[in-house]
Order: C-alpha cells, then structure tokens, then sequence
C-alpha cells in the first residue's frame, strides 16, 4: 500500500511569486486536504477536496486555491506569495466510504521558503 | 470541535510506559479522540483513536475516562524512535471530515 507523497521536498520562492504543490493520496483514498504548519505550531487546516470539488475550507484566503484530479491526486497553489506563507505544507487522504472519523493519513510535506 | 490541553512537554526513560495525559472537558457525546504524533521533519502520523472504550493497536493503548473529559495514551515500551511531538485531537462529525484542530501537543524525550 502505497502512502501519502508529497513533491517538492523543499521549495524557495520570491515574495510575489507564485507556487504549486503536488500530492498523490493514499491507495484508495479519495478525499485529500492541505495543512500549512508554521514553526512550532502545529498544523492548520487549509481545506478538503472531494470528488474534484472544495468542500471544506479554513480561515486562509482566496489566493489559496487547490485542484483535485480523476485519481485522487491534488495540488495547492498559492499565488502573490507573502514572507508568513514560508511554512510546511502538509497533504492528508482518507476514505470516507468507512465513515466520517476514518482517520486521515499525512505525508511529509513540502518545505516552502518565500524570500 | 472540543478544545484539548495538553503539556508542554514530557520525559520518559527508554523501555519505560510513557503515559501522555489530555484533557477535553468540552468533549461532545459523538465526538472521537484522535492522537497523532510528529518526529521531527516528518508528516503526523496516526496513532490511535477511540470514542468511549479503551482502545489498543500495535502501537499504543488508548485510555478514556468514564466521564469522557480526559483521556491517556500509553506507549508501552518507549524507545528513542518515539521521541516526537504527541497531539491529541477531538473530531466530530461538522461536515467537513478532513478539518482536525491540531494544538500545540506534548513534547515527548525519551532517553537513555
């Protein structure tokens, strides 16, 4: 069973720019969600995807944007980076066909410097 | 989602029980505790979740008290590979599933 991988690793980018990330959710899974995680805090949810759809969302703004594919995969875009976007951004997939509380299963994230 | 509070940080000398303590006296009847934990650099990782009744895994042992407001969760043998970040989460049905409330966890050292 393959698990939740996240690319890049590592990202730096130049206030104003703009980045996307890229997840492939767990086998089987067909909901995804994007965290951001700044330093020493633990995660924020960003929002969920489901059925190719947003269908839950955080207190992020709208220049955080995401896609979620036929295969489950999804991305993150952010555009008109800003110094306090430098965070770990974080994927998670779960199966909700095994009910609501089916746990969520995190990769490793991706390392996003904006300079 | 009901709020937890946890402790800062935690020490366990290596191939002892760690026992991480939570408390959400907030907790709603059909809301689950969830624990997850994070090593350095890495994705949260699952650990264990329960609703009312103890529940164990493979790798660890879930305790929730009869009265739901607090709960443990034991590491039976910690090791050195344990040392991390330990959350502990309460989940209810809001309609969005993917939505957790990560606090600021238990730092966990486990050492020699």
């Amino acid at each position: 069973e393959t698990g939740v991988t996240q690319s890049p690793t590592h990202l730096i980018k130049t206030r104003g720019q703009q980045v996307t990330l890229r997840c492939s959710s767990q086998s089987g899974h067909n909901t995804v969600s994007w965290y951001q995680q700044a330093l020493g805090q633990g995660p924020q949810f960003i929002f969920q995807y489901y059925r190719e759809e947003e269908n839950g969302r955080g207190n992020f703004p709208p220049r955080f944007s995401g896609l979620q594919f036929p295969n489950y995969s999804s991305e993150l875009n952010v555009n008109a980076l800003e110094l306090d976007d430098s965070a770990l951004y974080l994927c998670a997939s779960s199966s909700p066909r095994t009910g609501w509380s089916s746990p969520l299963h995190f990769g490793n994230g991706t390392r996003l410097t904006v300079t | 989602d009901a709020k937890t509070t946890q402790p800062p940080s935690m020490d366990c000398a290596e191939g002892r029980a760690a026992n991480l303590p939570c408390n959400h006296s907030t907790i709603s009847g059909n809301e689950y505790v969830y624990w997850y934990r994070q090593i350095h650099s890495q994705g949260p990782q699952y650990i264990i979740h329960g609703l009312k009744n103890n529940e164990t895994n493979e790798m660890a042992s879930l305790i929730i008290t009869e009265d739901r407001k607090s709960s443990t969760l034991i590491l039976p043998h910690a090791t050195l590979r344990d040392t991390a970040v330990y959350y502990c989460i309460v989940r209810g049905d809001t309609g969005t599933a993917s939505k957790l409330t990560f606090g600021t966890g238990t730092r966990l050292q486990v050492t020699l």
